[in-house]
């Protein structure tokens, strides 16, 4: 069965700092995609990121970066000098593919509530 | 103006109440999805749409009815809920298959 572990529940860091959210997920399916949401106290989520399985190239986007490891089945996530916007809860989730039709199944792991203190 | 608006934004119902909630969203996508986040809990899929056809209802209690009367518009029509129902209940769209899901605000639900 799939599965999304987030074993980080809550990270406190100080502004500046680097932090690097893990995820570990578990599929036996071959062809699959993952995903990084932000949800910020306001509620809605924040797409991030999109990867599949086929892509173990890491990605760097401003400050946010991401590591694919299909060796340890994990996909983690590092903010580079972190800022107080940065504060929000971080959900990992990985789709199952969905072949009879046009729409994809998310499985979320349960978020890391990050706070950055000024 | 977000691609993915929910309202009410927070409602407070007694379980015998019937109320709904809406989500629209201005994207263009075809598919639409209901999602429940509980307090220290995995978000949970609900229902999903793909061009106005439900393709997935996860379990969910008869006391949930979806509708979807078009790709833009998708309702949760609540009624007899139960204490346990009270959560944040998140809209969310996509273009297809494996493309990312854009959420909605949400709608924070209290039960009493």
């Amino acid at each position: 069965a799939q599965k999304v572990t987030q074993a980080q529940t809550e990270i406190s860091v100080v502004e500046k700092e680097d932090v690097t959210l893990d995820c570990v997920y578990e599929t036996r399916d071959t062809t699959y995609y993952l995903f990084w949401y932000k949800q910020p106290p306001s509620g809605e989520l924040v797409f991030l990121i999109r990867r599949n399985s086929f892509d173990e190239q890491n990605e760097i986007s401003g400050r946010y970066s991401w590591n694919f490891q299909k060796s340890t089945s994990s996909f983690n996530f590092t903010i580079t000098a972190s800022q107080v916007v940065d504060s929000a809860v971080y959900f990992c989730a990985l789709s199952e593919p969905n072949y009879g039709g046009a729409t994809n199944k998310l499985i979320f792991g349960t978020g890391t509530l990050l706070a950055v203190q000024p | 103006e977000t691609g993915v608006t929910q309202t009410p934004r927070h409602l407070v119902m007694g379980m015998t109440n019937k109320k709904s909630l809406k989500c629209e969203q201005h994207l263009g996508h075809n598919a639409m999805y209901w999602y429940k986040q509980s307090a220290k809990k995995p978000l949970e899929l609900m229902f999903v749409y793909n061009f106005k056809e439900q393709t997935e209802n996860n379990s969910v209690p008869s006391r949930f009815s979806p509708e979807c009367p078009n790709s833009s518009h998708l309702f949760l029509h609540l009624h007899t809920l139960q204490p346990e129902d009270s959560a944040l209940y998140l809209c969310a769209s996509s273009r297809g298959l494996n493309q990312p899901q854009h959420f909605g605000d949400g709608t924070r639900l209290s039960i009493l």
